[in-house]
């Protein structure tokens, strides 16, 4: 079943930038995972962050994590083209590595 | 230096074929899996293997049989396609989930389109 949901469906925005993607699950979680897929590819691992974490940075991320909400946030600061992608929240409820994926968020950064 | 590599990357079958896809990680991961990602971009575990055996199994259909010969491969196998089995399949990997929580490594994808 469906765990993570992200909003908005789609976002567009111009370089420069900074785009928040947003995921809303249901059950408790392990850990909870954002990934990069660009068109046609696999899927590429972004941030993990554990669920007794708030937040976690990496480069122009930043991933926050609110186990009271069941929500999480992820924020790319100073876009660019090259950031064009779908953006999937994965949780991991389970503790055998076993991701459950959220529809994904289109990302479209225009130069 | 592909790290988990599948093939084929395009697949295109009539209905009631039988049909394999292959997957190879040199990551030394303990653990495989299959997704399979719809037209609406829906990615879904299918199998997960860890050490040769299957630790989980969705409900998907009998007909799709992984198949790991060694802890670097692991295949897929569908007999008796069907429309809806037209997606993309996904091979992914990762070390030991039991150690922790590890972050996973997708394969390219398998486009299958069953006519």
């Amino acid at each position: 079943s469906q765990q993570g949901e992200e909003d908005p469906q789609a976002l567009s925005i111009q370089e420069g930038e900074n785009a928040t993607m947003n995921c809303s699950y249901k059950t408790s979680i392990n850990n909870l995972q954002w990934y990069r897929q660009n068109s046609g590819r696999g899927l590429v691992h972004l941030i993990l962050i554990r669920s007794n974490e708030r937040e976690k940075h990496s480069g122009r991320l930043r991933v926050t994590l609110d186990t009271s909400k069941k929500s999480s946030s992820l924020l790319i600061t100073a876009s660019r083209a090259a950031d064009t992608a779908s953006y999937f929240c994965a949780t991991d409820n389970s503790g055998y590595s076993t991701l459950t994926f959220g529809k994904g968020t289109m990302l479209l950064v225009s130069p | 230096d592909t790290a988990v590599s599948q093939t084929p990357k395009y697949l295109v079958t009539q209905m009631g074929n039988d049909k394999s896809i292959k997957c190879e990680q040199n990551l030394g991961h303990d653990t495989m899996y299959w997704y399979k990602q719809d037209s609406k971009k829906f990615l879904k575990i299918m199998f997960s293997y860890n050490n040769k055996e299957l630790i989980i199994n969705e409900t998907v259909p009998n007909r799709f049989s992984p198949k790991s010969p060694d802890k670097a491969h692991l295949n897929l196998h569908i007999n008796s396609l069907e429309l809806g089995d037209s997606a993309v399949y996904f091979c992914a990997s990762s070390q030991a989930p039991r150690q922790g929580a590890y972050e996973q490594y997708f394969g390219p994808g398998t486009r299958l389109t069953v006519t």
